[in-house]
């Protein structure tokens, strides 16, 4: 079945570091796909999202390029700060069938 | 422009006794709906959505249930709650267009003691 697969966490880094979230995911069908993050005690928000190769999501300074030729989808950032530290789960979507998650990365960023 | 409630924000509840959790959304007509379950640590299990009023699919057989008794709510019970239903509940709902994205609620923290 339809699958995706997260870079296991969790990841620290410290404040100013580039990060990056590794995704792959399942090529059946035409996927949208997407990241969202959770903060501590909260629901899911959605992140950023991307619906054809080439696409490139960006929001509050991630982004994420769908790549069709390697399956990726990897979550960026030029400079983490603090307030970024959550859980982001990538995802990704056919049609209208549910939604099928990663497990999701822990991030944590020190000052 | 839409959006999702859902309530109680953290229960806590004895082992045995009935659950009833209830999520509406607003702003949006005949959105598919769904309920989510986040063990501590862990990843999203989906337990149940809705593509319509009545229509319920169970991705999870387990002592919980969901009904959708309206278009835009959402509800879901247990008669009997067990420990291993402890978690972070989360409804969720999304428009029925193909590769749309989910948007979700705020969460409700159970605890089973």
């Amino acid at each position: 079945g339809d699958s995706v697969t997260q870079m296991e966490g969790p990841v620290t880094l410290s404040e100013e570091a580039f990060l990056t979230i590794n995704c792959t995911y399942t090529a059946t069908g035409y996927p949208s796909l997407f990241w969202y993050v959770q903060y501590p005690g909260e629901g899911l928000q959605l992140l950023l999202k991307a619906t054809k190769a080439d696409d490139k999501g960006s929001n509050k300074g991630f982004e994420a390029t769908y790549r069709k030729e390697t399956t990726s989808f990897h979550l960026e950032k030029g400079s983490v700060q603090v307030s970024d530290s959550a859980v982001y789960f990538c995802a990704r979507v056919s049609g209208n069938t549910p939604l099928v998650f990663g497990k999701g990365t822990r991030l944590s960023v020190i000052a | 422009s839409q959006t999702i409630h859902q309530w109680p924000a953290t229960l806590v509840q004895p082992v045995g006794s009935p659950l009833s959790l209830e999520c509406t959304v607003e702003g949006t007509s005949n959105p598919n709906l769904y309920w989510y379950r986040q063990a501590a640590g862990r990843g999203l299990q989906l337990l149940f959505y809705s593509v319509g009023i009545g229509q319920i699919s169970s991705e999870v057989p387990q002592n919980l249930s969901a009904s959708r008794p309206q278009d835009r709510q959402f509800i879901l019970s247990s008669k009997k709650l067990l420990l291993s239903d402890s978690g972070f509940y989360l409804c969720a709902w999304r428009v029925k267009q193909g590769g749309s994205p989910l948007h979700f609620g705020n969460g409700t923290r159970l605890t089973v003691t």
